[in-house]
Parts: structure tokens; sequence; C-alpha cells
């Protein structure tokens, strides 16, 4: 059972421009929300985080906004360079149990 | 956030032999640790978390005989592929977890190649 669902699979935008990538989950129990950056052959590298109880947090380029109702959350990059290039995976976490999204390709072009 | 390492970073091994990973928490004692493994193109999908002395919880699906974990210190858990096949190779990664923030942090990963 895919607990977070994760989109778009991948994602190509030009350099200065918005990336948004969206996912959503069932459990409500869930109370925080991380997002993970990846490049290929390493680690997930946390990249901003959320909890339910705001409904958006920036972090420079980076901006978390989060729907409780609609139990979605939404990650925007904004002003995106090539090097944002990389996977990014969404997870929702509640006590120890992480679940992760299906991971979005991201390609930033010149 | 929590510095952590893993050794080897990759390994070529021959089917059949056994293959130890340590991960290793450099800057925080880690009570619980977590233990993901990752295909191609794939997300992370957990095998098991690993709690300081005690038995690792697995996740379903996953052979705890064939994947052993030790997680004998507050800084170290090792995961052991037993008897290692081609369909184990994958890029396995550890996280620890920081409880309090109920956030973790992850290893650079271990890329395991079977033969």
């Amino acid at each position: 059972q895919q607990q977070v669902k994760q989109s778009p699979q991948s994602l190509i935008v030009q350099k200065g421009g918005i990336s948004i990538i969206n996912c959503a989950y069932e459990n409500t129990a869930f109370d925080y929300f991380p997002w993970y950056q990846q490049f290929p052959g390493k680690g997930p590298a946390l990249l901003i985080a959320i909890r339910p109880d705001v409904s958006e947090k920036k972090e420079g380029r980076f901006t978390i906004s989060f729907n409780k109702s609609a139990k979605q959350f939404s990650l925007h990059i904004m002003d995106s360079q090539p090097g944002d290039s990389a996977t990014y995976f969404c997870a929702a976490s509640w006590a120890n149990d992480m679940r992760f999204g299906a991971g979005t390709r991201l390609t930033v072009k010149p | 956030g929590a510095v952590v390492s893993q050794h080897p970073s990759r390994v070529i091994c021959k089917s059949g032999t056994s293959v130890k990973i340590e991960c290793r928490s450099l800057d925080f004692q880690a009570t619980t640790m977590f233990w993901y493994r990752q295909f191609p193109k794939q997300s992370l999908m957990l095998m098991a978390t690993s709690n300081e002395g005690s038995k690792a919880t697995y996740e379903q699906g996953v052979e705890k005989d064939k994947f052993l974990i030790n997680h004998a210190s507050l800084t170290l858990s090792t995961l052991t592929v037993t008897s290692a096949h081609p369909e184990d190779s994958s890029f396995y990664i550890c996280s620890v977890l920081l409880a309090h923030l109920n956030e973790q942090f992850f290893g650079p990963g271990t890329r395991l190649t079977v033969l």
C-alpha cells in the first residue's frame, strides 16, 4: 500500500523557472513531512521539512506548502538552477515510521 | 543535523559470500537507526529498524536470516547480507533518528554488486 503518492515522476524546468512537486498522503497520524534531495550515487539529504501546525515554510529558494484538510503538501523551488537537478523525495512520518514517495527526477536546463 | 558514515561505499562480491556494511553515527548517539534499500530509479524501501541493545524490527517480506542487523552500540549498526545473490545487488542506505526532532539523517549509501 503506497501511503505517500508523489507527482510528477519527472520534471524538466528551464533555469530561473519554478519547479513544483506534489505529494499526497493517506494516514492522518503522520505529523512530520520532510523533503529529501538525492544526487546519483549519494544518500538522501534533508532539504526542508514541515509539521502540520503550519501551512507554509520557506527556506531560501525552497518552500513547502501544506494543506492538512486535503492531505497534500508540495515543494516549490524558486529560481531553479542546473545544480538543483536531482531526485526529490517527499516523505511522511509518524513516531519512527517514515514512508517515502516514489521520487521526482528534476532536470533544470541551462 | 547528524553526520552519518557508511563503510564500504561500494563492494563487489561473488555469489554465495556474505557482506557486512557498517553505519556509524559520528556526532550523535543513536538508539534507533534504519536500513533502507534502493533499486535504480526507485524510492527508498525500509528494510528494518535497528534498536541499540535489542533485536531489529524487520519490515514485512524482508528475511531476517538473510539480512542480519546488529546494533551493538549507540554509534554503530551493521547490516550483513548473508549468502548474497545477484538479486541482492542494490544501494543500501542507513539513517539515524534524532528522536527529539523525529528527523532522520542518512548515510552516503553502499553500492553492493553481487556477481
